[in-house]
């Protein structure tokens, strides 16, 4: 069975210093991964998706990166943190014409 | 461009009964997916249903269901003998079908669903 990872869980950082966000999914072949983001108490805004390795799509315009150097490995990335960012940040993955399956998410705080 | 909305912020159900949560969308897209999501005080998004725009019948998934109609452009979810444990965040999400959009999903705003005892 497919199963999908993040780390770090939670994750406190000052403002100006970088990020570095890691998804991986198991069981699964080639699938499509997506980052998003979610404010407190609000709905998922998609950041980036990605079809294959190092293609990837930006949703929005913002202080963050992507990247997919292997087939099943998602990263999200920021050199220099705003407040901002702060938020709940999920990985998610599908496969064609299937629904996206979301990994636990990682609460980052930037202070 | 495609909108979800979900107005209702807050529900409250007792146990064993049947609640609603609604969701209404717009698009100008003739084939598009439905999804309803609950998402826990974890955080973690658990995918529960799934309609297609050419979908006949009404999806269902146990406890689940959801009442497509199309003219009115709604995809409520029904959960039925409601539990302790379905208290949570639930977001309707919406992707198109095909084209360069494809797998993107919109979410709604989510509705937080309070199950009393």
């Amino acid at each position: 069975s497919q199963t999908i990872h993040q780390w770090p869980a939670t994750l406190v950082q000052p403002v100006g210093s970088p990020l570095s966000l890691e998804c991986t999914v198991e069981g699964t072949s080639n699938p499509n991964l997506y980052w998003y983001r979610q404010a407190a108490g609000r709905g998922l805004q998609l950041l980036f998706y990605s079809v294959g390795i190092g293609q990837i799509s930006s949703e929005v315009p913002q202080n963050l990166s992507a990247s997919r150097p292997q087939d099943r490995q998602f990263i999200l990335s920021s050199k220099k943190l705003l407040l901002s960012d702060s938020g709940f940040y999920l990985c998610a993955w599908s496969e064609e014409g299937v629904e996206q399956y979301f990994g636990p998410g990682t609460r980052l705080t930037v202070t | 461009a495609q909108k979800i909305t979900q107005t209702q912020p807050g529900m409250f159900v007792q146990e064993k009964e049947a609640v609603t949560l609604d969701c209404t969308y717009d698009t100008s897209d003739q084939s598009y997916g439905l999804f309803w999501y609950k998402q826990p005080s974890s955080g973690e998004m658990i995918f529960l249903i799934y309609q297609g725009s050419y979908d006949e019948q009404n999806a269902t998934e146990g406890r689940y269901s959801l009442n497509f109609q199309k003219a009115r452009k709604s995809a409520n979810l029904v959960i039925s003998a409601s539990q302790l444990g379905d208290s949570a965040m639930y977001f309707c999400a919406m992707r198109p079908a095909g084209g360069t959009s494809y797998g993107k999903l919109t979410f709604g705003q989510g509705t937080i669903l309070t199950v009393h005892p």
